[in-house]
């Protein structure tokens, strides 16, 4: 079974800065079942990328994702207010769905 | 527009039984697999079920195996979670969520419904 670990557990930055999240899988996994979640406290989790770097039906283009293998990331270009939230990962593969256990975004 | 709305959440007491529903709109739901994620409190996401279009193939994760079944009912536009011999470490918010088809991920999500398991 696949494990998704992800880097850093809480990340402290300022509105405008750059973010990036890491998500490292235990073995090599297809970047087509590689996705990434926004998740705002009492909300259900929102579709940001899959296919590890194509944005979901709405996402601003401020937020990218890349990585092959095992190693991937979600960046944030230049963080607005409304992103500080909780990111996770999520992979497919073997008929399981995984998710990693997820990066706090906060306010510095 | 898309909507996914869970209903069927509450407190049961451990060994107990409940039935999750989630009603499907702005979208053919006969055309889409469709799945259940729950969270537990302040934890993170967990995959718990999966059905393929019509039905025919259903998977589980283990944690639920035996004790949770998953359905459908296309002409309602329905999804259900029939959870049987509730426990403690099944209390969560329960999410139902739409494929995305070939891609393996979750594109729409409900709101979710509280399933508390307690005496």
């Amino acid at each position: 079974e696949i494990v998704l670990t992800q880097s850093p557990g809480t990340l402290s930055l300022s509105p405008g800065e750059r973010a990036t999240l890491s998500c490292r899988a235990s073995q090599s996994v297809s970047s087509t079942y590689l996705a990434w979640y926004q998740q705002k406290p009492g909300q259900a989790p929102r579709l940001l990328i899959y296919g590890a770097s194509s944005r979901a039906t709405g996402i601003p283009d401020r937020f990218s994702g890349s990585g092959s293998g095992t190693d991937f990331t979600l960046t944030i270009s230049r963080l607005e207010p409304e992103d500080f939230a909780v990111y996770y990962c999520q992979h497919f593969g073997s008929s399981l769905y995984t998710f990693g256990q997820g990066t706090k975004l906060e306010i510095k | 527009e898309v909507q996914l709305v869970e209903s069927g959440g509450g407190l049961v007491q451990p060994g107990g039984s409940l039935r999750l529903s989630c009603a499907a709109s702005g979208f053919t739901l006969s055309s889409t697999w469709m799945h259940w994620v729950r969270q537990a409190p302040r934890k993170g996401l967990v995959w718990v079920s999966a059905i393929d279009t019509d039905g025919t193939y259903t998977g589980y994760a283990d944690s639920v195996k035996g004790r949770f079944t998953i359905s459908r009912d296309n002409a309602r536009n329905t999804l259900y979670l029939q959870m049987n011999s509730l426990r403690a470490e099944d209390t969560a918010v329960y999410y139902c969520a739409r494929d995305l088809s070939h891609y393996g991920a979750f594109d729409y999500w409900g709101q979710g419904a509280l399933v508390t398991v307690s005496s």
